[in-house]
């Protein structure tokens, strides 16, 4: 079956540092894929996506680029904030409308 | 913007009990998913519908029901509550994708945070 696989967290960086959170995937063909992001208190929401290979999705300074050959999907920013501490969640879709999420990574910022 | 309400935010029942979670969106999507988040696990899918009065199970449908009579309207349902059902509800919806791979995003509820004493 479909599967994602995040790095586990919780990740702590300061102000203005470079973040990365790997993510990979198991799937039969060439699904979609999304980074949602779930601040304190709320639900999730969507940050970026990708619809196929070596697509880049981007979204408030976050980068990610859909690479078949590694069937990853790692997010990136050149400089967090503490307003980007929350969970991070990698999904997919397949054929379906239904998503498959990975465990999600929690990130605090401090200043 | 697309908004989905989630009757409760916060919710406190007992063992046996049969509760009701709801969940209201008004975008008129045909999709809409209960899923449950807990530590160490992500989302999971509980149940998920493409329509009115049409209903899927997800990957963890034991101890539930779902409901959808209106478009707008996806109830879950835990028939006899147990203490391992404690945890996050969250409620999402969707439009249907557009061919084979469907990239529509969902749209998520702010949960609802069930304690089952």
């Amino acid at each position: 079956g479909n599967s994602v696989t995040q790095m586990e967290g919780p990740v702590t960086l300061s102000e203005e540092a470079f973040l990365t959170i790997n993510c990979t995937y198991t799937a039969t063909g060439y699904p979609s894929l999304f980074w949602y992001v779930q601040y304190p208190g709320e639900g999730l929401q969507l940050l970026l996506k990708a619809t196929k290979a070596d697509d880049k999705g981007s979204n408030k300074g976050f980068e990610a680029t859909y690479r078949k050959e590694t069937t990853s999907f790692h997010l990136e920013k050149g400089s967090v904030q503490v307003s980007d501490s929350a969970v991070y969640f990698c999904a997919l879709n397949f054929g379906n409308e239904k998503l498959t999420f990975g465990t999600g990574t929690r990130l605090t910022i401090i200043p | 913007d697309v908004k989905v309400t989630q009757s409760s935010r916060y919710l406190v029942k007992r063992t046996g009990e049969k509760v009701f979670l709801e969940c209201v969106q008004d975008m008129d999507h045909e999709n809409m998913f209960w899923y449950r988040q807990d530590p160490g696990l992500g989302l999971r899918l509980i149940y998920f519908s493409y329509d009115v009065k049409m209903k899927e199970k997800g990957d963890i449908p034991e101890g539930y029901s779902v409901s959808r009579e209106k478009k707008e309207r996806f109830s879950l349902i835990l028939e006899s509550a147990s203490t391992n059902q404690t945890s996050m509800y969250l409620c999402a919806s969707s439009p249907p994708g557009q061919g084979h791979y469907s990239n529509q995003p969902q749209h998520f509820g702010d949960g609802t945070r069930l304690s089952i004493l």
